[in-house]
């Protein structure tokens, strides 16, 4: 069954320090998202992509996050200058379009020091 | 602003018993529903999605009244398996992006 991944699964990173989370959607899917869960709270979405570029983003997607489809398989999202309170599981999540169902990687859990 | 309110539990029952979330909905124009659950510090996993018409999946059934912004997950005859934190979501936008309520806990007893 196709799934969606991302790579690392844990990255640790000082502040003030540019992270570049990866992700690869399911291969026919056409959606990409991004969403962060701090710990012990809601999941919250962060940015949708489609058709290469932003279709809607959240206030929390300030101008220190950008996303990247840079080939035809990744969906990178970047955090320019890490806070303290960047600290969160980011999911990727990606849809064919045709249902809205969302499927998510594994996560990656990103720790700022 | 669209919000999606759940109460957090937790909810503790025995193996084999019947288990009802709800979930309440603010903003008449959300469009689709689901139940994800997920597993602590996992990522969300689709359980089924939301229609007015109710569906059924096994042991579970999900219902939508839009007439009371309401959703409602039932599961039957409770496996140890099925501990996990529920979460309500509805979609908004254009985009379909997706609005989490902030889960209900269940733990299901031996």
């Amino acid at each position: 069954e196709p799934e969606v991944t991302q790579t690392p699964s844990h990255q640790v990173t000082q502040m003030g320090q540019e992270v570049i989370l990866r992700c690869v959607p399911i291969s026919n899917h056409l959606y990409f998202y991004w969403y962060r869960q701090i710990l012990g709270q809601k999941v919250e979405f962060l940015v949708s992509f489609y058709n290469n570029e932003i279709s809607e983003k959240s206030e929390i997607f300030d101008d220190q996050f950008s996303v990247e489809r840079p080939d035809g398989s990744n969906f990178t999202l970047k955090i320019r200058s890490t806070k303290l309170e960047d600290s969160a599981m980011y999911f990727c999540a990606s849809t064919s379009g045709q249902s809205y169902e969302q499927y998510f990687g594994p996560g990656t859990r990103l720790t700022v020091t | 602003r669209k919000e999606v309110e759940q109460d957090p539990g937790p909810f503790n029952v025995p193996e084999g018993a019947t288990v009802a979330f709800n979930c309440t909905y603010s903003n008449s124009a959300s469009q689709s529903f689901f139940w994800y659950r997920q597993d602590c510090r996992k990522e969300p996993k689709l359980l089924m999605s939301v229609y007015s018409s109710g569906n059924e999946d096994g042991r579970f059934t999900a219902q939508l009244n839009r007439a009371s912004q309401y959703i409602s997950l039932l599961i039957r005859d409770s496996k140890l398996s099925d501990s996990a934190t529920y979460l309500c979501v509805g979609t908004s936008g254009s985009a379909r992006q997706l609005t989490f309520g902030s889960g209900t806990q269940l733990t299901v007893l031996p």
